[in-house]
């Protein structure tokens, strides 16, 4: 069992707004910043979200995230198809001494 | 630019050792922390390990402690993984992960990602 928990998948038709989410505890989420990346087949996984709802550079503005105590989420509006993927969201744990992933939400574009 | 090149992968038994190499560019390497992440066949990604920026500080994940170690050489802008007593489990594409931060932990995050290596475990 991971200690950050995503749903195993999510759906959208072009257009459409999705949301999948993130829960840790007070070891991970709820005291350090939680990150998200987007990892394609054969591809490099690629950083989408860092510290909770930070855009890196050349990430469109149609994907947001945000933290409220040990969860996150992050949502994507206006789905394109190129958006299809599977999102990991990840953080620090003060206890364990790592680093997590959560298991992944694969996000179909319909 | 940040480059990110791992070598090193290839097939080998259960039992056995291999090292990974990752080379870097594009950045000042003795100022960040790097990491190996991993993600077997139709599973998840993975953190493995990392490693702070002047190589004092390391940490493992519990399913490799005792059987890999990180390390670099900051002459040669190049982060290691030496992996020993491998298992059927440790079967993945392993990625070199720059970190945005000199220490690699909760201030950071894995800011840039390497295409990685193939590492098969077979007999």
């Amino acid at each position: 069992q991971s200690v950050l928990t995503q749903p195993p998948s999510a759906s959208g038709t072009p257009g459409q707004m999705v949301t999948m989410s993130c829960s840790g505890d007070s070891g991970n989420i709820g005291s350090n910043y939680v990150h998200w990346y987007q990892v394609v087949p054969r591809m490099a996984p690629k950083l989408i979200i860092y510290k909770n709802n930070q855009r890196p550079s050349g990430v469109p503005d149609r994907f947001s995230a945000s933290k409220s105590g040990s969860s996150a989420s992050l949502t994507i509006s206006g789905l394109r198809s190129e958006d299809e993927a599977d999102y990991y969201c990840a953080g620090w744990d003060d206890r364990l001494n790592g680093w997590f992933f959560g298991g992944g939400t694969k996000l179909t574009v319909l | 630019q940040v480059h990110l090149v791992e070598s090193g992968g290839g097939v080998v038994q259960p039992g056995r050792s291999l090292r990974l190499s990752c080379v870097a560019s594009g950045f000042t390497f003795k100022n960040f922390a790097m990491h190996w992440v991993r993600q077997a066949p139709g599973k998840g990604l993975e953190w493995v390990a990392v490693i702070s920026s002047d190589g004092r500080s390391q940490y493992h994940a519990d399913s490799v402690t005792g059987r890999f170690t990180i390390s670099r050489d900051n002459s040669r802008n190049t982060v290691f993984l030496q992996m020993s007593s491998l298992r059927i489990e440790d079967a993945a594409v392993y990625f070199c992960a720059r970190d945005a931060s000199f220490l690699g932990t909760g201030g950071g995050f894995f800011e840039h990602w390497g295409q990685g290596a193939v590492v098969t475990v077979a007999s």
